[in-house]
């Protein structure tokens, strides 16, 4: 079946640091794949996505390149805010797959001065 | 635009009672979905709904569940009767469809469920 794979939280990490947070995924046929960010007492809403291999989103200062050959979506940020301190979650789509998001297990990151 | 618009925010109520819980999709969107989350389980897919049809509910938890779209612009999750393990935030969610599959689902700000 199709599934998502992240890395355990919560992720600590100072003001200024690189963030890498994994992202891997089982899937049949060609998904478009996503990231969704959470911020405390709120909804998820769309960081990045891209819908193709060699694919690179990119947001608010985060990347995520499409890897076809190693199945993998990682999120990535060359120096966080404290403000970033949310829970994140990848998550792919297939095409015709009636748009229904398979999600990963969410990432929380907690980012401190 | 408003975005996807959930009623109420919070919920405390009794084991037992019925609850009722509202959303309002995007305009124009054509599918809608109800999530929920919890510490213990993470993000799940309930049931959703394609141009007001449930298109796949294997999601809910059970027959205490039930969830209805009467028209595009409303949809309703009911839990009778509700249980302490019912506790969660509950989403609902709405996309346009597309072939590529590049939508993205918009999703509301959730219902805080507290079943004591």
């Amino acid at each position: 079946g199709n599934s998502v794979t992240q890395m355990e939280g919560p992720v600590t990490l100072s003001e200024e640091a690189f963030l890498t947070i994994n992202c891997t995924y089982t899937a049949t046929g060609y998904p478009s794949l996503f990231w969704y960010v959470q911020y405390p007492g709120e909804g998820l809403q769309l960081l990045l996505k891209a819908t193709k291999a060699d694919d690179k989103g990119s947001n608010k200062g985060f990347e995520a390149t499409y890897r076809k050959e190693t199945t993998s979506f990682h999120l990535e940020k060359g120096s966080v805010q404290v403000s970033d301190s949310a829970v994140y979650f990848c998550a792919l789509k297939l095409t015709g797959g009636g748009n229904k998001l398979t999600f990963g297990t969410g990432t929380q990151l907690k980012v401190e001065l | 635009d408003a975005g996807v618009i959930q009623s109420p925010r919070h919920e405390v109520t009794e084991m037992g009672q019925e609850v009722t819980l509202r959303c309002k999709p995007i305009s124009g969107h054509d599918y809608l979905f109800w999530y929920r989350q919890t510490m213990m389980r993470g993000l799940e897919l309930l049931i959703y709904f394609n141009n007001n049809v449930p298109i796949d509910d294997s999601g809910m938890p059970e027959d205490r569940f039930s969830a209805k779209m009467p028209n595009a612009s409303f949809s309703t999750l009911k839990i009778q009767p509700s249980e302490p393990r019912d506790s969660a935030v509950y989403f609902c969610a709405s996309s346009l469809w597309e072939l590529a599959g590049g939508r993205e689902q918009y999703f509301g700000p959730g219902t805080r469920l507290t079943v004591t």
